[in-house]
């Protein structure tokens, strides 16, 4: 357990469905982070909050929506997928101090059928 | 853009050999971090090199970085099977704690 904690951690959905991800840290970090992992590519950051405000969007579609209610939570909800949006979704958090670099949930694996 | 690029991409061994990854980046930054994956699993990371001549050891790994040739490696000494995983490198980008990754090791060791 590295102390950030993703739910689900398989999701399955189809392309008219609504769902939501899920991640929790109680590292005291204040930076949260969503990166996408497809096979074959390099990670790919999505967005990033830093004390609760969005700081980036790195041209994600509008089917993906995050939301950070506060400093712990970090949600990705989900609405009407393409099957190539099948991947694995991690969050990460970090104290936006260089030392430490992110910690990384377990990530939630969606697939989109 | 930051482009970190890794090699070798793929990378099979035998036990008790030794090897090199290289991670090369496409601009200045002298704040790299080494993460492992394992199959299915998050990322772990391994090493944080925070200046020119940084180098860091832990077990069978080692680090290193050179920010004038903007390169880091990581050397593996005498592998065991438990080191077979993918090893990612990342670059923050303009020190703004946004990490570049490259697109990864996939390290096996064979008996």
């Amino acid at each position: 357990e590295t102390g950030v904690t993703q739910t689900p951690r398989h999701l399955v959905m189809g392309m008219t469905n609504k769902k939501s991800l899920k991640c929790e840290q109680h590292l005291g970090h204040n930076a949260m982070y969503w990166y996408k992992q497809s096979a074959k590519k390099p990670l790919e950051l999505m967005f990033v909050y830093s004390l609760e405000e969005r700081v980036e969007n790195n041209s994600v579609p509008s089917r993906f929506s995050p939301e950070c209610p506060n400093s712990s939570h970090l949600f990705l909800h989900l609405h009407t997928l393409q099957p190539e949006d099948s991947a694995l979704y991690l969050c990460a958090s970090s104290p936006r101090t260089v030392t430490y670099g992110y910690t990384f949930g377990s990530g939630t694996r969606l697939t989109v059928v | 853009e930051l482009k970190v690029e890794q090699n070798p991409l793929f990378l099979s061994m035998q036990e008790g050999k030794n090897y090199t990854i290289y991670c090369n980046y496409s601009t200045t930054s002298d704040r790299l971090y080494w993460y492992r994956q394992d199959p299915g699993k998050s990322l772990e990371s391994l090493f944080v090199l925070l200046s020119n001549g940084a180098v860091k050891q832990e077990g069978r790994l080692m680090a290193s970085l050179d920010t004038k040739a903007r390169l880091s490696t990581l050397h593996i000494t005498a592998a065991v099977h438990d080191l077979s995983a993918t090893y990612f490198c990342a670059v923050d980008n303009f020190g703004n704690e946004k990490l570049t990754f490259g697109t990864g090791t996939r390290l096996t060791i064979i008996p």
